[in-house]
């Protein structure tokens, strides 16, 4: 079935500890998206690649950094986990400026 | 600054209507889009309006007025599986999507 695949579902880390998140899509889309979503706020981009090869920043990128080496995969990297990045991480993917988000199951990381 | 404004929290009983709001302030508009996002679960395309008018698709319908900066999604013959939040979206003018904080809708029998 065609999609976006993110590993791992759940994830508790210790503070200071370095983590990647994957994420995998078969849709062949151009543009993929990292967001992060927390209780009473709207999902908060974290990073995007409009095609591989790039990168940007989204509103909350501190902390983070991405890749995309190829089209299918665009991993999201906590270089040294803080509290306050307990959240839900989705992440996701579209195949043109008009087009709507295909999302992820989530990533649920918690901090400690 | 650009804010997208939703209802935090809606009730309304099976097979009745629900109707819910959203007002946008952004910089440019490029598209409105409407997710519904199941407790746990991930977001999921609903609808998408660029121009002004009623887009109807089955049992849900969005409206879009771009002067009024206002869009409502429109759920008909409510099921308990339509228990979800609504999230709305707003495209600025460089096509980043801005998001409202959603609005959960509770199905009461």
């Amino acid at each position: 079935i065609a999609g976006i695949t993110q590993a791992p579902t759940s994830q508790i880390l210790a503070a200071g500890r370095r983590m990647t998140l994957r994420c995998t899509q078969d849709m062949r889309h151009n543009a993929m998206y990292w967001y992060r979503q927390d209780l009473g706020l709207g999902l908060r981009l974290i990073h995007y690649s409009n095609t591989a090869g790039t990168t940007g920043k989204g509103e909350v990128p501190d902390g983070y950094s991405v890749s995309r080496a190829n089209t299918d995969d665009f991993p999201l990297t906590l270089a040294s986990a803080v509290p306050s990045q307990t959240s839900v991480y989705f992440c996701a993917s579209s195949d043109s400026d008009n087009s709507p988000l295909h999302f992820g199951n989530g990533t649920r990381l918690t901090v400690t | 600054g650009q804010n997208i404004d939703q209802p935090t929290e809606m009730t309304a009983t099976e097979g009745a209507i629900v109707q819910i709001n959203c007002t946008y302030q952004t910089s440019g508009f490029n598209g409105l889009f409407w997710y519904q996002q199941h407790a746990g679960e991930a977001p999921t395309f609903l609808s998408y309006n660029v121009l002004d008018g009623l887009e109807e698709k089955g049992r849900f319908s969005s409206f879009l007025s771009r002067s009024k900066g206002y869009s409502y999604l429109l759920l008909k013959e409510l099921q308990m599986k339509d228990s979800a939040s609504y999230l709305c979206a707003v495209k600025d003018s460089n096509y980043q999507l801005i998001w409202g904080a959603g609005t959960k809708l509770i199905i009461k029998p």
